[in-house]
C-alpha cells in the first residue's frame, strides 16, 4: 500500500503569509493527488485534483505542483478563511490513503 | 444544489452490525463512482471504501476489508455501507463522497468533489 506523509503536522502563520505544505507518496503515484480543506465539524472540501488543476470556485492563491512523490500546496497570500487542516490524498491506486493531516494556525 | 446526505448512525456494541445510507440529489448518480471516508473524533481522514458507477468494481481499505461491504441502487440514487463485526477502532463520523468525473475506471481516480455532511458512529459497549 501507497503511503503518504504531510509536512509539517501543525504550521503558524500570519495573514497575508505564503505558505507552503508538502505531501510525499512512498512510491511514485504519478500526478494522482488530491489536496482537501477542512474546518472544524465541517466536510472536506476538494481544492485541487490532480496534483495542479483548481477546483471550481476555490481562490486563485492555492496552488499545486509536483509528480512522482513529492508534492506541494501553496497559498500565496494567507487568508482569515484559510485557517484550516489540509489532507493530501493519492488516488493513483487503492487504498486511496490521505497524509495524516497540517493544521494551520494563526500566528 | 448536488447534494448527499448520510443516515443510520448511531450507539451500537461492539460485534454488531448497523448499516449506513447515503442519499443523492440534484445530479444523475448512476453516472459517478461513490466513496466513504471516515474520521475518528480528533483524527486525521481515513479512505474506507470505493465503488464503481455501476456497481461492478468496489475496493476497500485494509482496516474494514471482509467486515465492511459497499454497494448502490441505482434506481433510488442510494449508496450504502454495510457495517458487520464492529469494533471501537471503527468509531468515527463516517462521510459519503462523489467522486469528481463521470462514468470513467475509478482506479486511478480525480478526487471527491462533493461531501455529505457526514454521520456518527459510535462503537461501544
Amino acid at each position: 500500500d501507497i503511503q503518504m506523509t504531510q509536512s509539517p503536522s501543525s504550521l503558524s502563520a500570519s495573514v497575508g503569509d505564503r505558505v507552503t505544505i508538502t505531501c510525499r507518496a512512498s512510491q511514485s503515484i504519478s500526478s494522482y493527488l488530491n489536496w482537501y480543506q477542512q474546518k472544524p465539524g465541517k466536510a472536506p472540501k476538494l481544492l485541487i485534483y490532480p496534483a495542479s488543476s483548481l477546483q471550481s470556485g476555490v481562490p486563485s492563491r492555492f496552488s499545486g505542483s509536483g509528480s512522482g512523490t513529492d508534492f506541494t500546496l501553496t497559498i500565496s497570500s494567507l487568508q482569515p478563511e484559510d485557517f484550516a487542516t489540509y489532507y493530501c490524498q493519492q488516488s493513483h491506486s487503492t487504498p486511496f490513503a490521505f497524509g495524516q493531516g497540517t493544521r494551520l494556525e494563526i500566528k | 444544489q448536488v447534494q448527499l446526505v448520510e443516515s443510520g448512525g448511531g450507539v451500537v456494541q461492539p460485534g454488531r452490525s448497523l448499516r449506513l445510507s447515503c442519499a443523492a440529489s440534484q445530479f444523475t448518480f448512476s453516472n459517478y463512482a461513490m466513496h466513504w471516508v471516515r474520521q475518528a473524533p480528533g483524527k486525521g481522514l481515513e479512505w474506507v471504501a470505493l465503488i464503481s458507477y455501476d456497481g461492478s468494481n468496489k475496493y476497500y481499505a485494509d482496516s474494514v476489508k471482509g467486515r465492511f461491504t459497499i454497494s448502490r441502487d441505482n434506481s433510488k440514487n442510494t449508496l450504502h455501507l454495510q457495517m458487520n463485526s464492529l469494533r471501537a477502532e471503527d468509531t468515527a463520523v463516517y462521510y459519503c463522497a462523489k467522486e469528481k468525473f463521470a462514468m470513467r475506471l475509478v482506479v486511478p481516480g480525480y478526487g471527491m468533489d462533493v461531501w455529505g455532511q457526514g454521520t456518527t458512529v459510535t462503537v461501544s459497549s
